[in-house]
């Protein structure tokens, strides 16, 4: 079974100033690493997804992040923040246990309340 | 592309009533679609887990009785929520997956819906 752990559940950052949100996950086997963000009351949007290749994965709005192995690690990282950038951000992982091969479920962090002051 | 709406967005209804809220892939043929509960600052729990044409799987602890989930078509899944209790207000989110892509390859991605907010008074 998978898990994942967002050590941070709030970071307030004032605007123009990088950001990292820190995700780790844990795993036996080979899995699929995913950020969504929300907006209140609104679904989910993929920000960035690592399936496999590169470990530096860049995604929508600016944000990439880097899968470590090692570590088992995923951070989420921003050079420069905008007020736009409050939000909810969500780190899942899924397995390849779907159908086929396919991506599994996705079980999610307990989300990192980005908070972006002026 | 690979859009899902839910409907309605919000519903307000009273103690013991019954509440349908639909999730439709609307470009795309949906193979699967997934339901989630999210309680206020928390993160998304997965519910049940639909296949066009097949029984629902539901997750440890979530009633199948009380959380009713109809995947008849490709493109809709709708889920019941009957005799629904204050308890029951929660946010709802579906997602839909196709597992064939033209090519004949895997969509490996989950797709969001906007989703319901569910108040029962």
């Amino acid at each position: 079974a998978q898990s994942v752990t967002q050590l941070d559940s709030q970071v307030p950052v004032f605007e123009e100033a990088p950001v990292e949100l820190r995700c780790n996950y844990s795993s036996s086997v080979s899995v699929y690493l995913f950020w969504y963000v929300q907006y209140p009351n609104q679904g989910l949007q993929l920000l960035l997804k690592y399936l496999s290749g590169s470990t530096l994965v860049k995604g929508i709005n600016g944000f990439e992040a880097e899968f470590n192995k090692s570590q088992t690690s995923f951070h989420l990282r921003k050079p420069s923040v905008h007020i736009s950038d409050t939000a909810e951000y969500f780190c899942a992982v899924s397995d390849l246990t779907g159908y086929g091969g396919s991506q599994g479920n996705l079980i999610f962090g307990k989300g990192t309340k980005l908070s972006v002051k002026p | 592309g690979a859009v899902v709406s839910q409907h309605p967005s919000r519903v307000i209804c009273k103690s013991g009533t019954s509440v349908k809220i639909e999730c439709r892939s609307l470009d795309f043929q949906a193979t699967t679609m997934f339901w989630y509960r999210q309680f206020p600052k928390q993160s998304l729990m997965l519910m049940a887990t639909s296949n066009e044409g097949s029984k629902a799987t539901y997750e440890q602890g979530v009633e199948k009785d009380k959380f009713l989930i109809n995947h008849a078509s490709l493109t809709l899944s709708t889920l019941t929520v009957t005799s629904a209790h204050p308890e029951d207000s929660s946010f709802y989110i579906c997602s839909a997956r196709s597992l064939l892509t033209p090519s004949g390859g895997f969509y490996n991605e989950q797709f969001f819906g906007p989703g319901t907010r569910l108040t029962v008074l």
